[in-house]
Formats: C-alpha cells, sequence, structure tokens
C-alpha cells in the first residue's frame, strides 16, 4: 500500500502560492493521486486529482513527475479561506486500495 | 439539494453497546465508504461497497460491520468488539467505484463511547 507523507504544518500570507509537496514511493501503476481539503469537523472535499503530469483546475494546479514517487499540490493566491487541513490520496479506489496520509494544516496569515 | 447525509452529528454511547451509524445518499452513486478520523490523523478506510448486497474489508475493518441493502444506504455497525471507537466516522460516495472517481463526503458523526 501506498504510503503518503506531507509536511505537518505550512503557513502563507494571503495572496501567495503555496505549494504542498506529498511523498509517495511505493505508487502502485494503476493509483491515481488526488488531494482533498477539510476544515474542522466536516468531510473532506476534492480539490483535483492527476495520474502523472500537471493537471490543472479552476482552484489549484497539480503537479506529478515522471516517476510518479511525489506530487505538488500548489494554490495561486491562497486566502484567508483556504485555512483548512490538506490531504494527500494515493490508491486504487477499484481494488479499495486508499491510503490518506495525515494531511498538512495550512495556516494564511493576512 | 443531491449530497450525502450522516446522522446524528454527535452521539453518545456507553462502552459495551452496539451503535449504528447512518448514512444516506441521492446522488445516485454505486460505491459507498466508511472512514475513520482520529485527531491529528488521516482517514483510514474500515469498508467500502461498489455495490448493492456486496461489501469488502478495508484496512481496520474489526470491531466493525455493514449492510448494503439499498443503493442509497450504507449504514455502518460499531461492534462492542471495537476496542477504541471513539473517532469522527466519515461516509463517501463516489460513482462508480473506479481509480478516477472522486469521493464526496458527508458531514461526519462523531462517536463517544463513555
Amino acid at each position: 500500500l501506498a504510503k503518503t507523507t506531507q509536511p505537518i504544518s505550512m503557513d502563507s500570507y494571503e495572496g501567495q502560492e503555496v505549494n504542498i509537496t506529498c511523498s509517495h514511493n511505493n505508487i502502485a501503476t494503476n493509483d491515481y493521486i488526488t488531494w482533498y481539503q477539510q476544515f474542522p469537523s466536516q468531510g473532506p472535499r476534492f480539490i483535483i486529482q492527476g495520474y502523472k503530469t500537471k493537471v490543472t483546475n479552476e482552484v489549484a494546479s497539480l503537479f506529478i513527475p515522471a516517476d510518479r514517487k511525489s506530487s505538488t499540490l500548489s494554490l495561486p493566491r491562497v486566502s484567508l479561506s483556504d485555512t483548512a487541513v490538506y490531504y494527500c490520496l494515493v490508491g486504487d479506489l477499484t481494488l479499495g486500495r486508499l491510503y490518506f496520509g495525515r494531511g498538512t494544516q495550512l495556516t494564511v496569515w493576512p | 439539494d443531491g449530497g450525502i447525509t450522516q446522522s446524528p452529528k454527535y452521539l453518545f454511547r456507553k462502552e459495551g453497546q452496539n451503535v449504528t451509524l447512518s448514512c444516506e445518499q441521492n446522488l445516485n452513486h454505486d460505491a459507498m465508504y466508511w472512514y475513520r478520523q482520529d485527531p491529528g490523523q488521516g482517514l483510514r478506510l474500515i469498508y467500502y461497497s461498489q455495490i448493492v448486497n456486496d461489501f469488502q474489508k478495508g484496512d481496520i475493518a474489526e470491531g466493525y460491520s455493514v449492510s448494503r441493502e439499498k443503493k442509497e444506504s450504507f449504514p455502518l455497525t460499531v461492534t462492542s468488539a471495537q476496542k477504541n471507537p471513539t473517532a469522527f466516522y466519515l461516509c463517501a460516495s463516489s460513482k462508480r467505484g473506479i481509480s478516477t472517481d472522486t469521493q464526496y463526503f458527508g458531514p461526519g458523526t462523531r462517536l463517544t463511547v463513555l
């Protein structure tokens, strides 16, 4: 099972770009990489998903190098409301192989 | 509004009692999941179901049981065999249960065993 490692916490200021990296050295061929955002006492919310190279949507970008052993979530111009825990999930839903890391607490300061 | 509902939001039980957590979805999703989250920890998969009347154990199924008699419902029972049941329980669903699916999560149930 692909275990993931993320920084425990990060700090940023409003308007800055934030990059959160997740290591997943044992990722399997069929595993996808998905990032979720979680606010206190709520369920996680989907941010972005990728398999390789770069994926971009309206809220974030996801960079995955060729060896897929890590991934970086990029949040452009963060605001106070982006203060949350961000989880990297690696796995294969088809097989029920799903591993959430311990998450990164991002705190955005004014 | 489509979504996932979990009830109740807070639940208290005495040690040794079984308790059932409710999870309902009206998204017409085939797959449903139960996770457990402890303070400062990530989510750990308890059980998942990709189709009605079928479910599979996740990483930490011991002490838990589930049923999937209807597509929209996936209740989780925390039995007295679960050694440390106090936790935040999250239910999720996804459209087909395949790798590219997005999981949609409910608001969670915080269970406290006294």
